[in-house]
Parts: structure tokens; C-alpha cells; sequence
């Protein structure tokens, strides 16, 4: 069946420094993706989302970017803080109520 | 903090007995959701109710089974479960079903243990 899928399972980071986490799927009907976080002990928290229309869309220290050619979606973490230590998932759309989830990256930030 | 309430945040119990997990969301929306998040896997979804019917039922066993008294509140009632269903039961909402602009937003989940 058509999945997403992360590339990495965990990723180190100095703090200060850029993280980028990537993300593969396969349904290229999928119009819609969302990424999450989640610290431990809590549910996933929503981050930042993107429409298939756009190919890039910023927030708070956060930018998204989406390449529908090769079905690729990344998360993009400016200045990364030891607050930012979480696990993340990308999900698509694959249709109206359901969302596809990725097993998710582990960040850890070094101090 | 999401909108979205869940108790127990914790609960142990034994493969004979009947619990209940329950989901508040104060965010006004119209869609409910459970999810099982279980170690290293993705999040499934188990069900889906919009307007408080069942629109979806994702092959979960009847020995979980779901209740949706109004908009605002989901439970999740549990009989005879099996060990293999330890797992972070994750409640969420969403303003309609039809997800394409619109965020699902999640509980912090209730950690289920089975012995």
C-alpha cells in the first residue's frame, strides 16, 4: 500500500545549528501534509502544514518545503533549541478524513 | 495544551476487565478520532466519527468499542483486551472531516497497559 516514510530515524544536532528532517511518500494524489512534533510523554503536536498547490511555506523558526515531482516533503528548524528535542512525523492526506503517518525522527539536540 | 482532554492519562489493567478512556474537545469542532500509537510504529487510525456517527471503523476488534454522545466527546470502552494491545491511545478532532486545510489537533493520549 502507498505509505509515508521518513529517511532517517534519528538525527543529532548542535544547538544553534539548522535541522532538516526528510520525509518520502508515495501517493501523489495526496494534496495536503502536515507535520508534527512529539516530546515524550505527550501526543503529537501540530507544527506546520502545506497544500500541494505551494512548494515552500514558513513559520516560526520553521519552513516546510514540498517537491511533488519526487514526493518529498522536509522540515526545516532555524537555530535549533534543546526545546526542539522531539520525535517528528510527517502525514499526507490520502483522502478526506484520513491522514497516512511516517514512523517518525527522533531529534536530539546537543548542547 | 491542544483542546483536546483525555483521562486516564494512565491505566494498567487486567485482560478480565472492562475501562473506558474518555476525550473532551473544547475547540468546537465536528470530527472526533482515535488513534493507537504503539513503540516504533505509525499512528493508526481506529475510528472516525463526524456529527456523532461512526463513519469509519478501521478493522479494529470488537473488543474495543467507541462511543460518541455528542460532538464534544468521545470514549473509548475496553473489554478483554490482550497484552499486544498496550499502546498510547491517542484521541484527536478536526472542524469537519474533510481534512485538506483542515488540521487534525490531538490529545496527550492515554497510556494503556494490558496484564
Amino acid at each position: 500500500g502507498e505509505s509515508v516514510g521518513l529517511h532517517l530515524p534519528t538525527l543529532s544536532v548542535q544547538e544553534g545549528d539548522n535541522s532538516i528532517i526528510n520525509c518520502a511518500y508515495s501517493n501523489s494524489a495526496s494534496d495536503y501534509f502536515i507535520w508534527y512534533k512529539q516530546e515524550s510523554g505527550k501526543g503529537p503536536q501540530f507544527i506546520i502544514d502545506i497544500r500541494s498547490n505551494m512548494d515552500k511555506r514558513q513559520g516560526q523558526r520553521v519552513t516546510v518545503l514540498l517537491n511533488k515531482t519526487v514526493k518529498h516533503l522536509s522540515l526545516q528548524i532555524a537555530a535549533t533549541q534543546p526545546g526542539d528535542s522531539a520525535v517528528y512525523f510527517c502525514a499526507e492526506n490520502i483522502n478526506d478524513y484520513k491522514l497516512s503517518f511516517g514512523a517518525g525522527t527522533t531529534v536530539t539536540v546537543r548542547a | 495544551e491542544t483542546g483536546v482532554t483525555q483521562t486516564p492519562r494512565h491505566l494498567v489493567m487486567g485482560m478480565t476487565n472492562k475501562k473506558s478512556l474518555k476525550c473532551e474537545q473544547h475547540l468546537g469542532h465536528n470530527a472526533m478520532y482515535w488513534y493507537k500509537q504503539s513503540a516504533k510504529k505509525p499512528l493508526e487510525l481506529m475510528f472516525v466519527y463526524s456529527l456523532e456517527e461512526r463513519v469509519e471503523n478501521n478493522s479494529v476488534p470488537s473488543r474495543f468499542s467507541p462511543e460518541c454522545p455528542n460532538s464534544s466527546h468521545l470514549f473509548l470502552h475496553l473489554h478483554t483486551l490482550q497484552p499486544e494491545d498496550s499502546a498510547l491511545y491517542l484521541c484527536a478532532s478536526s472542524q469537519d472531516m474533510e481534512l485538506s486545510g483542515n488540521t487534525i489537533y490531538f490529545g496527550e493520549g492515554s497510556w494503556l497497559t494490558v496484564v
